[in-house]
């Protein structure tokens, strides 16, 4: 079974530049999160959704990211203009719905912005 | 944001020596989720506990959800190298879907 994909792995970008990734989560999986992890923390969750519809955005900052969900399958999430607090990992997770089902991660893109 | 507070926020220790991870929280959770993350990698899934007082043992490791489902505990036996990793709990609560709120996270490393 294919896993979450995630790209790019890595981006270095300047501050006030815009930025995406891209996310492609598991066959079948009607729920997709977004997570930014900041470094030796655990992930804040930005947004979730269930199929193509968001169920929950309340800490995306609304005025500078942005997020879609493609056909209720692939996902990006945009960045625009980036601050340089916007550095961390960004984390793509799917899972079938429910409280008990696993989380399947991505490997995560790490921003840097400069 | 309801917080999930780990402790310790990092641990050091030698190989075969145990430890205990705590995950406390003053909310009440359907299930609390055990993941491990190794640097460059998503977060694994470890276990998932659902009932009150539940105890679950994965070899060497044995997680417990306490009985009000507000605070978990995990704890490794004999240590190994191959432990080091970021400890994250995860706890789903439902409110008019499952939601999930990471807890801070705890670092461990396990020296040969």
């Amino acid at each position: 079974e294919a896993g979450v994909a995630q790209s790019p792995r890595y981006k270095i970008i300047e501050k006030r530049q815009s930025v995406a990734f891209w996310c492609n989560p598991i066959s079948g999986h009607a729920t997709l999160y977004w997570y930014q992890q900041i470094l030796g923390q655990g992930p804040k969750l930005l947004i979730q959704f269930q199929n193509n519809g968001v169920v929950d955005d309340s800490q995306l900052p609304k005025d500078r990211f942005s997020a879609e969900r493609l056909k209720g399958v692939d996902s990006t999430l945009k960045i625009q203009p980036a601050k340089l607090e916007d550095s961390a990992v960004y984390l793509c997770a799917s899972s079938l719905a429910g409280p008990s089902y696993e989380q399947y991660f991505g490997p995560g893109t790490r921003l840097t912005v400069t | 944001t309801q917080l999930l507070e780990q402790s310790p926020q990092f641990l050091s220790i030698q190989e075969g020596e145990n430890l205990t991870v705590y995950c406390n929280s003053s909310s009440v959770f359907s299930s609390l989720q055990w993941y491990r993350q190794e640097p460059g990698e998503g977060p694994v899934l470890l276990v998932t506990v659902v009932t009150g007082g539940e105890v679950k043992k994965l070899k060497r490791l044995t997680f417990q959800f306490g009985d009000a489902r507000k605070d978990s505990s995990l704890h490794i036996t004999a240590a190994q190298p191959g432990d080091t990793g970021l400890y994250l709990c995860a706890g789903a609560r439902f409110s008019g879907t499952y939601k999930y709120i990471f807890g801070t996270g705890t670092r461990l490393k396990v020296l040969a």
